[in-house]
């Protein structure tokens, strides 16, 4: 199985701030990675796929870069409804394995 | 799009447990759909995949003889099965609209069903 490696696992960070997150593939996923947006009690929302594509209907301070086994998904501004747990999954190969998830949290 | 998944389930361990996903507003036949496990507290789990059209089905090792995936494309509805529950299966499960031809992603999600084992 590739194994996703996020971090960090969690952060505290301010409206407005710019925030980002890694994560890291065991071996080369070309560019087959998804990130996802999850609050508490609800189902997880794909905000990025294909390393940086924005799904419809997500805010542009979301972006995604990276390619092979390094990847970042960075919050250019920090607004209030953006404080959640998010997980990145590659779609490279089955089994398509999820991150361990990084925790926003306000500071 | 949608994707709606029966309700919560209290069962008792050993007891049997089929949980559905019922898609509507798109072609169910031509799109994945998986099911992915959140035990409490915790991270997404990929448990495996199901193209409804022909029922190909792919596991994660992890789940490999511990649940069974199917699905009834006549009624637009995929399906999550166990034949002896454990303790340890109560978790969130949720399926998810797989779409290819943006690599892969899960691009919709249903609400989740709650599944919970105790003797």
């Amino acid at each position: 199985d590739i194994q996703m490696t996020q971090s960090p696992s969690s952060l505290s960070a301010s409206v407005g701030d710019r925030v980002t997150i890694t994560c890291r593939a065991s071996q080369s996923i070309s560019t087959y990675l998804n990130w996802y947006q999850q609050k508490p009690g609800k189902a997880p929302k794909l905000l990025i796929y294909v390393a940086s594509n924005l799904q419809s209907g997500v805010p542009s301070r979301f972006s995604g870069s990276g390619s092979g086994t390094d990847f970042t998904l960075t919050i250019s501004s920090l607004q209030p409804e953006d404080f959640a747990t998010y997980y990145c999954q590659q779609s490279y190969i089955t089994p398509q394995t999820f991150g361990q998830g990084t925790k926003v949290e306000v500071k | 799009v949608q994707l709606v998944q029966s309700g919560a389930e209290v069962k008792k361990p050993g007891e049997s447990l089929k949980i559905s996903c019922k898609g509507s507003g798109y072609s169910f036949t031509s799109h994945w759909v998986g099911w992915v496990r959140q035990m409490p507290g915790k991270g997404l789990e990929w448990m495996g995949i199901i193209y409804p059209s022909d029922s190909d089905t792919r596991y994660s090792p992890s789940f490999q003889g511990q649940v069974t995936i199917s699905a009834d494309k006549s009624i637009s509805t995929a399906y999550l099965q166990w034949s002896s529950l454990k303790a340890s299966d109560s978790a969130m499960y949720y399926c998810a609209r797989q779409y290819i031809a943006n690599g892969g992603n899960l691009d919709y999600w249903g609400q989740g069903t709650l599944v919970t084992v105790s003797s």
